[in-house]
């Protein structure tokens, strides 16, 4: 059981919009900053969005993220089939002193 | 450019011990801390250790304490994890990742990965 939730799964249509969620408390999300990571089979993870909300140079701006108190939530819009992959958000954690990942989050693109 | 470069695929017995290399290149080795992330066949990312390469200071997951451990090697700019006393559940991919961002840190680079399969 991690200690960020994430939906196993989200879908939606290419060109639609899709948010997942990632649920924390003070100890790790709320204080400190969130970073998204996507990662496809096979493959290692890719860094997404990290001081909550900034995109490293060549993630493209359909792809955002924001927070508010314990939450942290990544928004994809204009969906592409390229965009099927697992999504995961991670923290540090001030009281166990360790990273934290969320579960994991699978986005299929219908 | 940045790279991090892990060491190949190990099959080993249960109880015995494994030992993956991760080989920093492109940046200043003692700058940032590096962070070990393992993944369980189909399963999330789980994060194992984190260790400063410039002091070597380490600290490990509570599930793994007693069994894991990180060194490093400033003059060829590596990491090293071992694990010892392997058990099936310890079958993964193997990542190491650098932290950047200070206080407030996040991956920006990773490891290819190292396949660990733990089977008698």
């Amino acid at each position: 059981q991690s200690v960020l939730t994430q939906p196993p799964s989200v879908s939606a249509a290419p060109g639609q919009k899709v948010t997942i969620s990632c649920s924390g408390s003070s100890s790790n999300i709320g204080n400190n900053y969130v970073s998204w990571y996507r990662q496809l089979p096979g493959t290692a993870p890719k860094l997404l969005i990290y001081d909550n909300y900034k995109r490293p140079s060549g993630i493209p701006d359909r792809l955002s993220g924001s927070k508010s108190g314990t939450s942290a939530t990544l928004g994809i819009t204009g969906l592409q089939t390229g965009d099927e992959a697992d999504y995961y958000c991670g923290t540090w954690d001030n009281s166990l002193s360790v990273w934290v990942f969320g579960g994991g989050t699978k986005l299929t693109v219908l | 450019q940045v790279q991090l470069v892990q060491s190949g695929a190990e099959v080993k017995k249960p109880g015995a011990s494994v030992k993956v290399s991760c080989k920093a290149s492109g940046y200043s080795f003692t700058s940032f801390y590096i962070h070990w992330v393992r993944q369980a066949p189909g399963q999330g990312l789980e994060w194992v250790a984190i260790i400063n390469p410039s002091g070597g200071s380490t600290n490990y997951a509570q599930k793994l304490q007693g069994r894991v451990t990180m060194t490093r090697d400033a003059s060829t700019s590596t990491v090293y994890m071992e694990l010892s006393s392997l058990g099936s559940e310890d079958t993964a991919v193997y990542y190491c990742a650098r932290a950047v961002g200070g206080s407030y840190p996040y991956f920006d680079y990773w490891g290819q990965g190292t396949l660990v399969t733990v089977s008698s």
